[in-house]
């Protein structure tokens, strides 16, 4: 089973660009996730999507991030304008139903560098 | 509020020695738990997980973990450690009510296994 897809998975960018994540689930999978992991932190959810509907997006910066999951499966993430506190490993997972007992299955994970 | 705290940000031991990572957290309500490693520029791998049932939960390359209520407590434990478990160690939480929702992280052990 091919796990979770994710790229490119590094990205240099200036503060003001923008810049696009994709992300392609495991085959399946209802649900899918967007975390942001700051160096020395643990992964903070940005966004949740159950098939292509936001289930919670309470944890994302809306005036520069967004996100979407068209179809319900591939899923996009992009920061505009991107500022220096954006760098961090941003981390797509999935699970299969979405319920509390699901594991979610993480991707390799794209490292944002915002200069 | 659902939070949880991983004590040590470093955790020394010989090979061949039992390791232990420590995980306490904070929930209303039953609490599912989780923990992860993450292999330096790589994305989170799943281990193990507690959702109800026997206390000590077995999990991937022979770690398991303590479920402790009274203590709110979720150590990660190995009997012998190896050169290759070094990485950070992730312990995380959900509350039973919260279906299909976010989890939330520790801030991360870092493991390093001496020869």
């Amino acid at each position: 089973e091919a796990g979770v897809a994710q790229s490119p998975r590094y990205k240099i960018i200036e503060k003001r660009q923008s810049v696009a994540f994709w992300c392609n689930p495991i085959s399946g999978h209802a649900t899918l996730y967007w975390y942001q992991q700051i160096l020395g932190q643990g992964p903070k959810l940005l966004i949740q999507f159950q098939n292509n509907g936001v289930v919670d997006d309470s944890q994302l910066p809306k005036d520069r991030f967004s996100a979407e999951r068209l179809k319900g499966v591939d899923s996009t993430l992009k920061i505009q304008p991107a500022k220096l506190e954006d760098s961090a490993v941003y981390l797509c997972a999935s699970s299969k139903a979405g319920t509390s007992t699901d594991t979610q299955y993480f991707g390799p994970g794209t490292r944002l560098t915002v200069l | 509020a659902q939070s949880v705290a991983q004590p040590e940000d470093q955790v020394n031991v010989a090979e061949g020695n039992p390791l232990t990572v420590k995980c306490t957290y904070s929930v209303s309500g039953n609490p599912y738990l989780f923990w992860y490693v993450q292999y330096p520029n790589r994305g989170l791998q799943f281990l193990l997980k507690y959702i109800t049932g026997d206390n000590l939960v077995k999990g991937s390359y022979g770690f398991e973990a303590e479920f402790n209520k009274s203590q709110t407590s979720f150590h990660l434990k190995k009997p012998s450690a190896l050169v290759s478990d070094s990485a950070l160690y992730f312990c995380a939480v959900r509350a039973e009510y919260n279906q299909g929702g976010k989890l939330i992280f520790g801030q991360g052990t870092e493991l390093s296994v001496k020869p």
